[in-house]
């Protein structure tokens, strides 16, 4: 299984909030990890987000609009990337990544279709 | 301003070698790290593995036995070679640049496609 589980898809309307989730499997405490995002558009190569492990420790991409925000939820063991006010440009596919082990992990990308 | 250019071999048969090359331009060369991303068709990605002028190098475990990623400090380049490619090799690969204790991909090479077929 894998160690970073994002949902294949996610759909949401212009100038709504979108909440894509990266849950850790079993075994890997989502508290221990800074989360880092990426987005991606068709044809390109990734681009960085952010980076977030807590509010004093968090890292936002040069140039990325303050409506892209990370956090987490330890309940659900999962880092959440939130993009507020969606607009068309958003629709891309996302990236969640940690650190474990000296490698770095990437989860199997979410979709996000803006329509 | 900082630029990856890659370029290798597009096309492979089962049990070739993969040779990848990227070159740096525009920025430093010795304090970061320089990575090999790929990415399956359809699939998510899959970070391959990194190294440092200072000698600090990562791999992927599940690739590590396969992988070797070399430089050339005097053009400012650095090489990804997999041995026995299968179709499973099949992906765009990526070149990036790493910046140190941080896992911020800042630069990436523009990706090429690799396809291993009979």
């Amino acid at each position: 299984q894998a160690v970073l589980i994002q949902p294949s898809s996610l759909s949401a309307s212009p100038g709504a909030s979108a909440s894509l989730t990266c849950t850790l499997r079993s075994g890997f405490n989502v508290s221990t990890y800074r989360i880092y995002w990426y987005q991606q558009r068709p044809g390109s190569p990734p681009q960085y987000l952010l980076r977030y492990n807590s509010d004093s420790d968090k890292q936002q991409g040069s140039g990325v609009p303050s409506r892209f925000s990370g956090s987490k939820d330890a309940s659900a063991n999962a880092g959440i990337l939130l993009i507020s006010g969606l607009q068309s440009e958003d629709e891309a596919d996302y990236h969640c990544m940690i650190w474990h082990s000296s490698a770095w992990v990437f989860g199997g990308g979410t979709k996000l279709t803006v329509l | 301003q900082v630029q990856l250019q890659q370029w290798g071999a597009g096309l492979l048969k089962p049990s070739e070698t993969l040779s990848l090359t990227c070159a740096v331009s525009g920025g430093s060369f010795s304090v970061y790290y320089w990575n090999w991303i790929r990415q399956s068709p359809g699939k998510g990605l899959e970070w391959i593995g990194e190294f440092s002028l200072s000698g600090s190098s990562n791999y992927n475990p599940s690739l590590k036995s396969r992988v070797t990623i070399s430089v050339d400090t005097s053009k400012n380049q650095f090489s990804l070679k997999v041995t026995s490619v299968t179709a499973a090799d099949t992906a765009v690969y990526y070149c990036a640049r790493r910046a140190v204790a941080e896992g911020r991909f800042d630069y990436w090479g523009q990706g090429s496609l690799v396809t291993v077929s009979s």
